[in-house]
């Protein structure tokens, strides 16, 4: 079954730290870009991140550079999000999707929810 | 950063009607080294991940019924539903995948009159 499913949200004090998971399946992870795009509650779709499907290039929203880190594992079929100080407004559900050839996000996962709150 | 304003925010359309969202960009989107533009539209259900329903500004994703139909080149483009049913209540957005940041409009909800 083609799917991603994401892990790893939570609640989490101001200026802590997350990692998010998104682990693929029933495909060929490998050959993939991948995003990160999240969504604050009420609110619309923010692009987050990139990674290019050998990792070899990484670009972020102005709104987490510096302080998130997206990474792939593709032995382990899975893409990572590091969120480091995190604050108020990275509360969002998170999603992981893939980048198809044509460029757009072809497949979605459910969604990891983080509330970042004192 | 290319910002995609979407309009109008919201609307409602009767059953059967048509449903017509524009979306504007604030620089060309289009790439002339494949004559295509780099424009996708996603449905979005509550409670659900977005889905995608359109790409290169015109291109139905397979499955999507032909009732959704993309339009437009450049800095504007339109999303019809050309006879709403009611499964289409949802939130509709585009994207630009001409660059990154890959930048969303704001969404436009879709509901029945």
């Amino acid at each position: 079954q083609v799917q991603l499913v994401e892990s790893g949200g939570g609640v989490v004090q101001p200026g802590r730290s997350l990692r998010l998971s998104c682990a693929a399946s029933g495909f060929s992870f490998s050959i993939y870009g991948m995003h990160w795009v999240r969504q604050a509650p009420g609110k619309g779709l923010e692009w987050v991140a990139v990674i290019w499907y050998d990792g070899s290039n990484k670009y972020y929203a102005d709104s987490v550079k510096g302080r998130f880190t997206i990474s792939r594992d593709n032995s382990k079929n899975t893409l990572y999000l590091q969120m480091n100080s995190l604050r108020d407004e990275d509360t969002a559900v998170y999603y992981c999707a893939r980048e198809e050839l044509r460029g757009a996000f072809d497949l979605w996962g459910q969604g990891t929810k983080v509330t970042v709150s004192s | 950063d290319i910002v995609m304003t979407q309009s109008p925010d919201s609307l409602a359309v009767s059953l059967g009607e048509r449903a017509t969202i524009n979306c504007k960009s604030n620089q060309s989107i289009f790439y002339s080294s494949n004559n295509k533009n780099f424009l996708t539209w996603y449905q979005q259900k509550p409670g659900q991940p977005p889905k995608l329903l359109i790409y290169w500004a015109s291109t139905r994703e397979s499955g999507v019924p032909d009732r959704f139909s993309g339009s437009g080149s450049g800095t504007d483009f339109t999303l019809t539903i050309s006879s709403l049913q009611a499964e289409d209540v949802a939130v509709y957005y585009c994207q630009q995948y001409y660059t990154t940041p890959r930048t969303f409009g704001q969404g436009t909800k879709v509901e029945i009159k």
